[in-house]
């Protein structure tokens, strides 16, 4: 079965370090997402993205974050400078469509740890 | 804002028993989805129901959902003990977001 491949499994930085996470959606689909999970706490919403470009953020995706598809199956999140605060699991998910009524297929998720 | 929350926060039980998961939300909704997070891992996706749907079956899963009332249930039937995860339920609103609102999550262990 089709799934959402994400890279590094795991990545320990230091606070002011930028760091880049990796993740390939599943082929066919169009949408894709970064959500994150502070430890014991929800999973939150940071960022959509459709036909090269943001479709929707939250107030979390500031500044120093951003989103990029450098080729047809990448897509990647950069964190320009790494707070203490930004430390928790980062998923990638994917879909067919957008909007409403689509199944959103999420990866096994990067542990981010600033230190 | 749109807010999901679950009960039980945790739930205990002995395999082979059936295990009932509630999901409330606060606006009017498109699509409830049903994930599950084994501790540290990704979010498996379980069943989606659509707001016109009222109940859907997927193996020993059964979601309800009443739009009335706001709110869904999860049931597990005849559990085991590879069923031991957090559960959550997320919601995508009609305001024309992408974004999905994810419940507090149901942590369920499956004693053997």
């Amino acid at each position: 079965e089709p799934e959402v491949t994400q890279t590094p499994s795991h990545q320990v930085t230091q606070m002011g370090q930028e760091v880049i996470l990796r993740c390939v959606p599943i082929s066919n689909h169009l949408y894709f997402y970064w959500y994150r999970q502070i430890l014991g706490q929800k999973v939150e919403f940071l960022v959509s993205f459709y036909n090269n470009e943001i479709s929707e953020k939250s107030e979390i995706f500031d500044d120093q974050f951003s989103v990029e598809r450098p080729d047809g199956s990448n897509f990647t999140l950069k964190i320009r400078s790494t707070k203490l605060e930004d430390s928790a699991m980062y998923f990638c998910a994917s879909s067919v469509r957008g909007r409403s009524g689509n199944t959103i297929y999420f990866g096994e998720g990067s542990w981010l740890t600033v230190v | 804002s749109q807010q999901g929350e679950e009960d039980p926060q945790a739930l205990s039980i002995q395999e082979g028993e059936n295990a009932t998961m509630n999901c409330s939300y606060k606006t009017s909704i498109n699509n409830l989805q049903w994930y599950r997070q084994n501790s540290g891992r990704g979010l498996v996706h379980l069943i989606l129901i659509r707001s016109n749907e009222r109940e859907k079956h997927s193996g020993r899963l059964r979601v309800t959902l009443d739009t009335s009332k706001k709110s869904s249930s999860l049931l597990i039937t005849a559990s085991r003990a590879a069923d031991t995860a957090s559960y959550f339920c997320a919601t995508d609103a009609v305001d024309n977001t992408d974004k999905l609102i994810f419940g507090t999550g149901t942590r369920l262990q499956v004693f053997p």
